[in-house]
């Protein structure tokens, strides 16, 4: 159980454009889902929460018009990133979190490589 | 400021050995961690966590160790094995609130 999916897996697009990545937790119901960047050799930076039916939560330096964040319902969320450019270039990785008793265990999607051209 | 931090960026270790990751933390609010091993191109996959009501937790070759005073966590890995191979984070978190992840330790096994 707690699998969580990312579409796609991999994403080459040209600057300006804006590129969807879709994150859906299979076979559990996330209140809560969380956007993740990693640079090379880095650790997971935290982008944004994302909570169902609300606006997201973005972190300090993450400009919430770039990286638009939708959570339809308890199992979709997906970020946009609008008007790539090459430094936008990076790993993106989703996490749902799954309540178990009292605590969050957050399962995390298998990423998406973005590359802006 | 890294409330999490791992100090040691790479770890070589013997096939059969014990692997010992370690994490500290500043944070005294966090009451709950958690282990994740990442392949390059992957996701984290989570492995063990801990509350911080408790001072080890123990599932198959993995054991955390909690250490409340020293704000200091470690992952045993024994035996370990080839395909433990991969960068391991630690990450602590306050109530259900947002992960805290440490830089990264890679651990090479050797055959």
């Amino acid at each position: 159980g707690a699998v969580v999916s990312q579409h796609p897996s991999r994403v080459i697009c040209k600057s300006g454009t804006s590129v969807k990545i879709e994150c859906r937790s299979l076979d559990f119901q996330a209140t809560t889902m969380f956007w993740y960047r990693q640079f090379p050799k880095q650790s997971l930076m935290l982008m944004a929460t994302s909570n169902e039916g609300s606006k997201a939560t973005y972190e300090q330096g993450v400009e919430k018009d770039k990286f638009l964040i939708n959570h339809a319902s308890l199992t979709l969320s997906t970020l946009t990133v609008t008007s790539a450019h090459p430094e936008d270039s990076s790993f993106y990785i989703c996490s749902a979190g799954l309540r178990d008793s009292s605590t969050d265990t957050q399962y995390f999607g298998p990423g998406t490589r973005l590359t802006v051209l | 400021d890294q409330q999490v931090k791992q100090n040691s960026p790479s770890l070589s270790v013997q096939e059969g050995r014990i692997s010992i990751l370690n994490c500290d933390y500043t944070n005294s609010m966090f009451d709950y961690f958690l282990w994740y091993k990442k392949y390059p191109a992957e996701g984290p996959t989570f492995l063990i966590s801990i509350s911080s009501i408790k001072d080890k937790n123990e599932d198959g070759r993995f054991t955390v160790f909690l250490n409340k005073s020293a704000k200091h966590l470690s992952l045993h890995i024994v035996p370990s094995q080839p395909g433990d191979s991969a960068v391991y984070f630690c990450a602590a978190s306050e109530g259900a609130q947002k992960l805290v992840f440490g830089q990264g330790t890679r651990l090479t096994i050797n055959p």
